[in-house]
């Protein structure tokens, strides 16, 4: 599975929107894109993951660059919620999520 | 819908002792997985159960970890004996599936948070 680099932490202020970067130069064409994030104490949460086309839900939206060697991650009005690490992993069918050391993130009031 | 339980939250004890942390998964999954995450890093798959089959015990150090998922359903992590580098938070996830060509996400619990002094 391809790895991935993230910038280790980001400020974003409240209500503004957050923008994740995520380099994964080496991915490969069936491989999709996951973002999970961790808020403190509590295991990682599934947030989104695309292949190809860009992707949006009720919690953010996934933006996938043409060439797929980078994406990112947007969260639209950021809350003090929002507070987390977030990773990025690029990953086949298979079951193995690679996580790396992901980004900090601090919504700020 | 109730979502991975784990417990305890919180575990404390002295080097050599032994310990073990319980897992339920969700209802219905098939899959279930035990990571390891160590402070400032992201999680790292220790292995991995399809229904009461472990399919992956790969990165398990077998000379002190154990685990079992009797009857398909919860799951038990065993550290015997621990040592002061098995101080970390212990990850129970479920899936509904493990392989093939959907995309099955994965449900964390909240984690059991190991410390061996």
């Amino acid at each position: 599975d391809a790895k991935t680099t993230q910038p280790p932490s980001m400020d974003c202020a409240e209500g503004r929107a957050a923008n994740l970067p995520c380099n994964h130069s080496t991915i490969s064409g069936n491989e999709y894109v996951y973002w999970y994030r961790q808020i403190h104490s509590q295991g990682p949460q599934y947030i989104i993951h695309g292949l190809k086309n860009n992707e949006t839900n009720e919690m953010a939206s996934l933006i996938i660059t043409e060439d797929r060697k980078s994406s990112t991650l947007i969260l639209p009005h950021a809350t003090l919620r929002d507070t987390a690490v977030y990773y990025c992993i690029v990953k086949s069918g298979t079951y193995k999520y690679i996580f790396g050391t992901g980004t900090r993130l601090k919504v700020l009031a | 819908e109730a979502g991975v339980v784990q417990s305890p939250r919180y575990k404390i004890i002295e080097k050599k002792q032994p310990v073990a942390f319980w897992c339920n998964p969700i209802s219905g999954h098939n899959t279930l997985y035990w990571y390891r995450q160590n402070l400032g890093q992201g999680p790292e798959l220790l292995i991995r159960y399809e229904n009461e089959e472990a399919v992956d015990d790969s990165q398990l150090p077998k000379d002190r970890f154990s685990a079992e998922r009797l009857k398909g359903v919860d799951s038990t992590l065993k550290i015997q004996p621990a040592e002061l580098g098995d101080s970390a938070v212990y990850l129970c996830a479920s899936s509904l599936r493990g392989t093939g060509t959907g995309v099955y996400e994965q449900f964390f619990g909240p984690g059991t948070r190991l410390t061996v002094l």
